[in-house]
Order: C-alpha cells, then sequence, then structure tokens
C-alpha cells in the first residue's frame, strides 16, 4: 500500500507566484524527505525534515512536518520556470528504505 | 561533490532476455544502494536494499531470481533484470547514499524497453 501520497496530481503557476505541494502518510516515520524529478533525471533531494522538526528551510524551499496529521508541505516562493518538474514527498522510517509517493507535477509558466 | 553515474540510459531488449544495469558512486561512499522502478506514471517501487557487507534484501513481489545484484565495493552496484518481459518496463534508478547520511543521490536512471 501506498505509505506516503501527494494530495495534488498537477499544479500550474506563473513565475513569481507561490506554490506549495501538500503530502500525507500512513504511519509512523523518522524522517520525510522531499525530492524534485526533472525530465530525463534522477530525483534529486531538496529538503529533509525530521519527526522531530516541524519546518525546514533551503532557500526559496520551505517544508512544514505535522506528525499528529501526518502531512507535511514543501512551499515555493517566487517560482521560476527551472522549478517546473514532479515533486515527491518520501517517508523514512530508520531502514534506509525511502517509500515515495506519485508526485505532484508542478508546471511554472513564464 | 556527490554524484552517481547509470549506465546505459536506455536499453532495449527483446521479450524473454536479460539486460545488466550498473550503478557508479563518485565523491562519496556507497555504503547502501536502493534499487527502484519507477512506472510510466511515476510510481515508484523499491526493489531492493543493499548494503555492503550484508544480505541484499529484496521486497515483495522482487527476487534475487528476478533481478540479481552486485554490490562489491564502496563505489558500485550493479543490478541485472533477467528474462525480461513486457512488465518489466520502467525507469530504474539507483539511490546511493553513505552510512549514517541522510541524503540519497540518485542516477538518472536506466530506461529499459522490452520488444
Amino acid at each position: 500500500s501506498q505509505l506516503a501520497e501527494e494530495n495534488s496530481w498537477a499544479l500550474s503557476v506563473h513565475e513569481g507566484e507561490s506554490v506549495t505541494v501538500n503530502c500525507s502518510y500512513k504511519t509512523s516515520i523518522t524522517a520525510l524527505q522531499w525530492y524534485r524529478q526533472k525530465s530525463g533525471k534522477g530525483p534529486a533531494q531538496l529538503i529533509l525534515i525530521r519527526s522531530n522538526e516541524r519546518d525546514n528551510r533551503n532557500g526559496r524551499l520551505r517544508a512544514t512536518l505535522d506528525t499528529s496529521s501526518q502531512s507535511s508541505s514543501l512551499s515555493i516562493t517566487a517560482t521560476r520556470c527551472e522549478d517546473t518538474a514532479v515533486y515527491f514527498c518520501a517517508t523514512e522510517r530508520g531502514n534506509y528504505k525511502p517509500t515515495f509517493g506519485k508526485g505532484t507535477s508542478l508546471v511554472v509558466h513564464p | 561533490g556527490a554524484l552517481v553515474y547509470q549506465y546505459p540510459r536506455r536499453t532495449i531488449c527483446k521479450s524473454g532476455t536479460s539486460m545488466r544495469m550498473e550503478c557508479q558512486a563518485v565523491g562519496f561512499q556507497a555504503t547502501s544502494v536502493a534499487w527502484y522502478r519507477q512506472s510510466p506514471q511515476k510510481t515508484f517501487e523499491l526493489i531492493a536494499l543493499s548494503t555492503v557487507n550484508s544480505a541484499i534484501k529484496y521486497e515483495q513481489n522482487f527476487t534475487q531470481e528476478k533481478f540479481p545484484i552486485s554490490h562489491p565495493n564502496l563505489s558500485f552496484s550493479s543490478m541485472t533484470v533477467l528474462n525480461a518481459y513486457l512488465e518489466d518496463r520502467g525507469l530504474y534508478l539507483c539511490g546511493a547514499r553513505d552510512w549514517g547520511q541522510n541524503t540519497l543521490y540518485f542516477g538518472a536512471g536506466t530506461r529499459l524497453s522490452v520488444l
């Protein structure tokens, strides 16, 4: 069964706008990671947030984690065309085997 | 920096034949390597987790007999898809990391097509 799921299949914004991708999961976790996969490439890790953290930032990216509702969000501010990609959340349970969600496709229009 | 190279990038094989794919880590020690298959719908399936000097752990629905993996040192891993059929099509990704580290580095994948 799917242990991590993004809540939107696809999002579309214009450059400069902000966007948030949401993720929910169903089991206890030790950490949650957000990845981005551009066309023709493998996934690249963006942010890791541990289960005892609530918020983590990396430049224009901000990830939040709510373990009580078993959800996470990834916000991107001042989006750019190069942010166009599929975004995945992946949960970790301390076993070095991240479980990926189905992904949210983000298109940033000029 | 840390990089993972996978090759070949694309391969086409006849139904019932086998193909081998390789994963090379550069700039870090690939203590553990996770092999995934990504479907055309972008869904990830974990095939197996390989840790140097430890047994390879296969996930449900994947077996060593079908997807034998070699992980002989801290920079290299390979996986073979034996007797490939249409359902084996997809993008095979290796993700490697050093022990105790949080970052999992992925290669660009090997795309397998089966005729």
